[in-house]
């Protein structure tokens, strides 16, 4: 079956300007997760949805920082005014339920690399 | 403040033989720790996993060992194979979020 798909697979922007990152998790599951990746370091958590709620926005660096969810389906991070502090790959799980992660399984889809210039 | 950390940023082996792993965390709520592969240009995918109730899982050539008293776990690949070259994220979760090291780059040499 189809994993999770992120879209556009490279981001390159100026500073200022504002993008969006797209994902399609696996079909059926309810729970949905951003991270990011910056240069050497591991993911850090961003945004847990469940459903089309966000009840975890604790690691969204900044009100610039923004994300929804519809019809239980596709998510869309937007990103305001980009700064160059914010060039990293950013990546998408979903899981089937709870969103226990530890014993609901976290399935990623292969990111997008945002460059803000 | 990096709550898992893996310390050895890379790994080199020889085809056949066993590769070690290692993490560390500090969070005492963490629960649950899984071992995340990825190879270029794709997302992690998951490896192996263990609860904090047990001390050591076992999947094929791959092991988890936790050791709570220490926060310490690791990940054992025996035998390396050529495959197994890639990057390998520790995680470790008390609820739902992940939190990940740094990755440790492994290369299997032929």
């Amino acid at each position: 079956g189809a994993g999770v798909s992120q879209s556009p697979s490279n981001k390159v922007t100026e500073k200022g300007k504002d993008v969006e990152l797209r994902c399609d998790p696996i079909s059926g599951h309810t729970a949905l997760y951003w991270y990011r990746q910056r240069l050497g370091q591991g993911l850090e958590f961003l945004i847990y949805f469940q459903g089309n709620s966000a009840p975890d926005k604790s690691g969204l660096p900044s009100d610039r920082f923004s994300a929804e969810r519809t019809g239980e389906s596709v998510s869309t991070l937007t990103i305001q005014r980009t700064q160059q502090e914010d060039s990293a790959v950013y990546l998408c799980a979903s899981s089937l339920a709870s969103g226990r992660g530890g014993t609901d399984t976290q399935y990623f889809g292969p990111g997008t690399r945002l460059t803000v210039l | 403040d990096q709550q898992v950390k893996q310390n050895s940023p890379s790994l080199s082996v020889q085809e056949g033989r066993i590769s070690i792993l290692n993490c560390d965390y500090t969070n005492s709520m963490f629960d649950y720790f899984l071992w995340y592969k990825k190879y270029p240009a794709e997302g992690p995918t998951f490896l192996i996993s263990i609860s904090s109730i047990k001390d050591k899982n076992e999947d094929g050539r791959f092991t988890v060992f936790l050791n709570k008293s220490a926060k310490h776990l690791s990940l054992h690949i025996v035998p390396s194979q050529p495959g197994d070259s890639a990057v390998y994220f520790c995680a470790a979760t008390g609820d739902y979020k992940l939190s990940f090291g740094a990755g440790t780059t492994v290369t299997v040499r032929a």
